[in-house]
């Protein structure tokens, strides 16, 4: 089973952007895909969006269109996420989550510790 | 977007009662080709990431307590578990993964100890 590990939280200020890394190991860019799955304070979980690092493809959400960026490394096993045009709303603890590319079913059966985004001026 | 709404929004069960969790899609997320039911279950603990539960809509993961089910087809499916124990207090989601490319969680139903 892959394990994932997420880079530390972040502060930053309104209009600005963050990128989230999520370092995989044991198990490669070759067998999974990583998505991406946010959870604002109070809220439920809210899909962003998946890059598939074998395929160099990927889709986002429609309500991120424009402000994330998701992208893969495969030399290193590591997935970024790039949110811009931050704001308020965008307070959140983010995570990674990966599934196999068999079947390419989106069953999230590994899952970042979550990285904590605080957006404030 | 398949919208997936579940009931109740939260849950208060005595120790070592039954809970169950509906979960409702706004179209099936069942696929003709397979008959397989494009649906998952996950606990959410504070502090922690979201755990898989159930795929498929029935099938349990490993290491996953047998007192964890689900079942259903097409539109409206249930997460029951038989005997509630203390450390199944969570918020517990519904996931497709029928409907890419986008996926869709339930709004969470909070499980709580009566």
């Amino acid at each position: 089973q892959v394990q994932l590990v997420q880079s530390g939280a972040e502060v930053k200020k309104p209009g600005s952007s963050v990128k989230v890394s999520c370092k995989a190991s044991g198990g490669t860019f070759t067998t999974h895909a990583i998505s991406w799955v946010r959870q604002a304070p109070g809220q439920g979980l809210q899909w962003m969006g998946r890059v598939i690092p074998f395929l160099n493809t990927g889709n986002n959400a429609q309500i991120f269109q424009g402000r994330v960026t998701l992208t893969a490394d495969t030399s290193t096993n590591t997935a970024y996420m790039e949110l811009s045009s931050l704001r308020s709303e965008d307070t959140a603890m983010y995570y990674c989550a990966s599934y196999a590319l068999e079947g390419l079913n989106e069953i999230y059966d590994s899952w970042g510790q979550g990285t904590l985004v605080t957006v404030s001026s | 977007d398949i919208v997936m709404t579940q009931s109740p929004d939260s849950l208060a069960v005595s120790l070592g009662e039954r809970a169950t969790i509906n979960c409702k899609s706004g179209q099936s997320v069942a696929h003709t080709s397979n008959n397989k039911n494009y649906l998952a279950w996950y606990q959410h603990k504070p502090g922690q990431p979201p755990k898989l539960l159930i795929s498929w809509a029935s099938n349990r993961e490993s290491g996953v307590p047998d007192r964890f089910s689900g079942s259903g087809s097409g539109t409206d499916f249930t997460l029951t578990i038989s005997s509630l124990q203390a450390e199944d207090v969570a918020v517990y989601y519904c996931q497709q993964y029928y409907g890419t490319p986008s996926i869709t969680f339930g709004q969470g139903t909070r499980l709580e100890i009566k």
